[in-house]
């Protein structure tokens, strides 16, 4: 599971900031997703990736950025940060047979 | 797109019971349907998975079913243990090459010693 990292692992913020994600792997797989994670909600894909410079929206792209200029780095980031973006990100990696493996969570409070 | 629908949404048991989870989606070309663990506080972690070509796959205590003409595929435990208390998440893709995961809202499981 070291093969996933995620940093930081907690953050709090203030409304309007800017905040970005980061996640790593050391795995070289080709994708790499994003996901918020609420009660009542479960997981919902945000964005992801099918390779570096390949990226696409998903189920609740809008307030949040991704690039992926590498093939190990995927960050996500919070333009300006909103309550409603309180939440806790999950990155995942996966290859062509559809599996994903997670890394250990982003915990984000935006006050 | 894809809709899962995940029941029941919270279960209790004693320890040494079965548990079953039930899953239904919407979209007849999902062809892969995985199941994933969330201890509190952890990341969820695949435990097991079918694929449409399967009807049933076995790992020890953990089974799932695949009903491709209802469109609905369950999480069976056996021998329930106090450690399998957990939030089980189910999800489903579709079509040739890669898809994205649409995932149910979770169940969580509670095992009694």
């Amino acid at each position: 599971d070291a093969g996933i990292t995620q940093s930081p692992r907690y953050k709090i913020t203030e409304t309007g900031r800017q905040v970005t994600l980061m996640c790593h792997q050391t795995w070289s797989h080709s994708y790499m997703f994003w996901y918020r994670q609420d009660l009542g909600h479960g997981l919902r894909l945000i964005y992801y990736s099918a390779a570096a410079d390949i990226t696409d929206k998903g189920e609740v792209p809008d307030g949040y950025v991704v690039s992926r200029s590498k093939t190990e780095n995927f960050p996500l980031t919070l333009e300006s940060a909103t309550r409603s973006q309180t939440s806790v990100y999950f990155c995942a990696t996966g290859q062509g047979n559809n599996e994903q493996f997670f890394g250990p969570g982003t915990r984000l409070t935006v006050l | 797109g894809e809709n899962v629908e995940q029941h029941p949404s919270t279960l209790s048991v004693q320890e040494g019971d079965s548990a079953v989870i039930k899953c239904t989606y919407s979209d007849s070309a999902s062809n892969y349907f995985p199941w994933y663990k969330q201890e509190l506080g952890k990341r969820p972690q695949l435990i097991i998975d079918i694929r449409s070509n399967v009807g049933e796959k076995k790992d020890q205590r953990i089974a799932v079913t695949l009903n491709k003409t209802a469109k609905h595929f369950s999480l069976h435990i056996t021998e329930t243990q106090p450690e399998d208390s957990a939030v089980y998440f189910c999800a489903a893709s579709k079509g040739s090459g890669y898809s994205t995961l649409t995932f149910g809202k979770g169940t969580m499981l509670l095992v009694s010693p």
